[in-house]
């Protein structure tokens, strides 16, 4: 695709229930980053992948929340048991290598 | 990475250049300086990055100082589109390290 694609756009889901959002990165691009950004927030850094290297997870808020990427392209971050304060705005991005980052228009999550 | 400063609002009139500031005093040789913008309900947009020189592209300039401990993103001639946040971001390149956002700059520009 021309851009960074992310499912679905808004997603409304009740406290304790599993959620998954995805990411499809501009095709080639070998890293691939989630970031959330709460209401009237900065962003706020998840997970990065880069190639075949172990993602760096070191962003993760807590063991509820995981995220992987499938043969270098499309990537998945789930959370479980949601909570309210994990209401946000799921931003994904990609670069090829280190390069500048390409955001797609992001997931918002609302857990009522 | 070293982190920034950056003022948390600035207001612009239209057509007039915008100056929005960044310190990164802790900067090391190695780091770059990027910027941002997000736009209200977008993803953040890439705008320009430079490493010691003084870098100009379509969209805006961007004055390092010799020292490096701060930098200038210019917007020649602001318009009404041009509201949005603004994200000064150091990094270091080819290491394949993540970007680390701060809460920006909230730009307004004024009719």
């Amino acid at each position: 695709g021309a851009g960074v694609s992310q499912s679905p756009s808004n997603k409304v889901t009740e406290k304790g229930k599993d959620v998954e959002l995805r990411c499809d990165p501009i095709s080639g691009h070998t890293a691939l980053y989630w970031y959330r950004q709460s209401l009237g927030q900065g962003l706020e850094f998840l997970i990065y992948f880069q190639g075949n290297s172990a993602p760096d997870k070191s962003g993760l808020p807590s063991d509820r929340f995981s995220a992987e990427r499938t043969g270098g392209s499309v990537s998945t971050l789930t959370i479980q048991r949601t909570q309210q304060e994990d209401s946000a705005v799921y931003l994904c991005a990609s670069s090829y290598y280190t390069g500048e980052l390409f955001f797609g228009e992001g997931s918002r999550l609302t857990v009522l | 990475d070293a982190k920034t400063t950056q003022p948390p609002s600035m207001d612009c009139a239209e057509g007039r250049a915008a100056n929005l500031p960044c310190n990164h005093s802790t900067i090391s040789g190695n780091e770059y300086v990027y910027w941002y913008r997000q736009i209200h309900s977008q993803g953040p947009q890439y705008i320009i990055h430079g490493l010691k020189n003084n870098e100009t592209n379509e969209m805006a300039s961007l004055i390092i100082t010799e020292d490096r401990k701060s930098s200038t993103l210019i917007l020649p001639h602001a318009t009404l589109r041009d509201t949005a946040v603004y994200y000064c971001i150091v990094r270091v390149v080819y290491t394949g390290n993540q970007f680390y956002f701060g809460t920006g700059t909230s730009l307004t520009v004024i009719p």
